[in-house]
């Protein structure tokens, strides 16, 4: 059974750019959430996909954008980035049960915006 | 989401029980209380869950108080690698999703 994974896992780029943040959800899981952490902050929810659609967003603009595909995998896509968006970005992936589940992060990407 | 408070930051011996509090006075009938740990450089890590009644699994015992505002969990021998940022947490039933708090910096002493 593999975990999930998250690629890459560090990136570097400038102000105004996009990014995409790639994640392999663990096997038999169908749902991916995505976090920001800052340094020195807990994680802060970003969205979550089940089964190929956005399932709940934390407070987030739009131009945090997402998918999911039919394997369950995900994306996380950052348009016109900002300074402020350098952090570890953390994929989590779980079967969706409700809060009696058990969500199981990757080890992030960690994104520097220049 | 209903709050939790932590401490900031706590230190223990090696090889000695730990007792990391979490506070949690507006807590739901239904939420469940968890706990998670962020190792360094590494995501966050399940470690146990709970609702009303005492846990315990291979990593942790959970600890929760009768009125359920607060709760407690229990490493029962540290070691080095248990130095990590505790997350306590509360999910309603219906919610998928984590509210992380800023957690307890747990620093173990050789």
């Amino acid at each position: 059974e593999t975990g999930v994974t998250q690629s890459p896992t560090h990136l570097i780029k400038t102000r105004g750019q996009q990014v995409t943040l790639r994640c392999s959800s663990q096997s038999g899981h169908n749902t991916v959430s995505w976090y920001q952490q800052a340094l020195g902050q807990g994680p802060q929810f970003i969205f979550q996909y089940y089964r190929e659609e956005e399932n709940g967003r934390g407070n987030f603009p739009p131009r945090f954008s997402g998918l999911q595909f039919p394997n369950y995998s995900s994306e996380l896509n950052v348009n016109a980035l900002e300074l402020d968006d350098s952090a570890l970005y953390l994929c989590a992936s779980s079967s969706y049960s409700g809060a009696k589940n058990i969500q199981y992060f990757g080890a992030g990407t960690r994104l520097s915006v220049l | 989401d209903a709050k939790t408070t932590q401490p900031n930051s706590m230190e223990s011996n090696e090889e000695e029980p730990v007792h990391l509090p979490c506070n949690h006075s507006t807590i739901s009938g239904t939420d469940y209380i968890h706990w998670y740990r962020q190792l360094p450089s590494q995501g966050p890590e399940y470690v146990i869950h709970g609702l009303t009644s005492n846990v315990n699994n291979r990593m942790a015992s959970l600890a929760i108080a009768e009125d359920r505002k607060s709760s407690t969990l229990i490493l029962h021998r540290a070691t080095l690698r248990d130095a990590a940022v505790y997350y306590c947490i509360l999910r309603d039933k219906g919610d998928d999703k984590i509210i992380f708090g800023k957690g307890t910096r747990l620093h173990i002493l050789p």
